[in-house]
C-alpha cells in the first residue's frame, strides 16, 4: 500500500530562518495531500490542503509545493517564529470502499529557537 | 461550521480493561470516520475506515475482536479497546469525511494511558 516518508524527523532553525520538511509518497495516484501542526498535548491542526492539480500553495507563513514528478510534497515554512515550534505531519489520500483516508507521513519536530 | 468533538479527552484504564471512546460530528454528516492511533513518539497509524451502508475496513494489525466500532448514523461513531495493554497507549482521532472531496474534520482526540 501507500508509504509516506517524512524527513527530517528533527528540524532546529533560529528565528527568522526557514525551514523545509519534504515527504515523499509511492502511489502515484494519490491526489489529495494535506499538510498538519501538532502543537503538544493537542489534537492535528490543517495548514493547507493540496490538490493534485495546483502544485505551490502560499499560505500565512508558509508555502507548500507539490512535485507529482518525484511524488514529492514539501512545506517550506518561511522566517519561522517559535509559535511554529511543533510536530508537522503530511497526509495523504488514498480512496477505497467509497470514503478516504489519511495516510500520515512519520513527523517533523520543529523547534524555533529565539 | 463543521466540527468533531471527541469524548473522553483523557482517560486511564487497568491493563486488561476495555475503554470506549466517543466521536461526534457536528454541522456536517460524517458519511465516513476513520479511527487513528498516534503512539508514544511515532505518526498517526490508521486504524480503521467506517462508511455508512459499507463494512468496516480495518487495516493490518488492527481487527474488528480488538477494535469494535460503531457508527449508527450520520454524526456519531464509537471505538471500543478491549483488553488494553500497554501497548495500546496514545492518542486516539477520529476524522470525519461529509462526502466531499476535501479533508478529513479531526477531533481534538482521546490520550488513553493504560497502568
Amino acid at each position: 500500500g501507500e508509504q509516506v516518508e517524512q524527513r527530517p524527523p528533527h528540524l532546529s532553525v533560529r528565528e527568522g530562518d526557514s525551514a523545509v520538511i519534504i515527504c515523499t509518497y509511492t502511489d502515484p495516484n494519490s491526489y489529495y495531500f494535506f499538510w498538519y501542526k501538532q502543537e503538544p498535548g493537542a489534537g492535528l491542526q490543517l495548514l493547507m490542503k493540496v490538490f493534485s492539480s495546483t502544485e505551490i500553495n502560499e499560505g500565512q507563513g508558509f508555502t507548500v509545493l507539490l512535485n507529482k514528478k518525484d511524488k514529492q510534497l514539501s512545506l517550506n515554512l518561511t522566517a519561522a517564529h517559535p509559535g511554529d515550534s511543533a510536530v508537522y505531519f503530511c497526509a495523504v489520500t488514498l480512496s477505497y470502499q467509497g470514503g478516504r483516508a489519511l495516510i500520515f507521513g512519520t513527523g517533523t519536530t520543529v523547534s524555533v529557537s529565539p | 461550521g463543521a466540527l468533531v468533538y471527541q469524548y473522553p479527552r483523557r482517560t486511564i484504564c487497568k491493563s486488561g480493561t476495555s475503554m470506549r471512546m466517543e466521536c461526534q460530528a457536528v454541522g456536517f454528516q460524517a458519511t465516513s470516520v476513520a479511527w487513528y492511533r498516534q503512539s508514544p513518539q511515532k505518526t498517526f497509524e490508521l486504524i480503521a475506515l467506517s462508511t455508512v451502508n459499507s463494512a468496516i475496513k480495518y487495516e493490518q494489525n488492527f481487527t474488528q475482536e480488538k477494535f469494535p466500532i460503531s457508527h449508527p448514523n450520520l454524526s456519531f461513531s464509537s471505538m471500543t479497546v478491549l483488553n488494553a495493554y500497554l501497548e495500546d497507549r496514545g492518542l486516539y482521532l477520529c476524522g470525519a469525511r461529509d462526502g466531499g472531496p476535501y479533508e478529513q474534520y479531526f477531533g481534538p482526540g482521546t490520550r488513553l494511558t493504560v497502568l
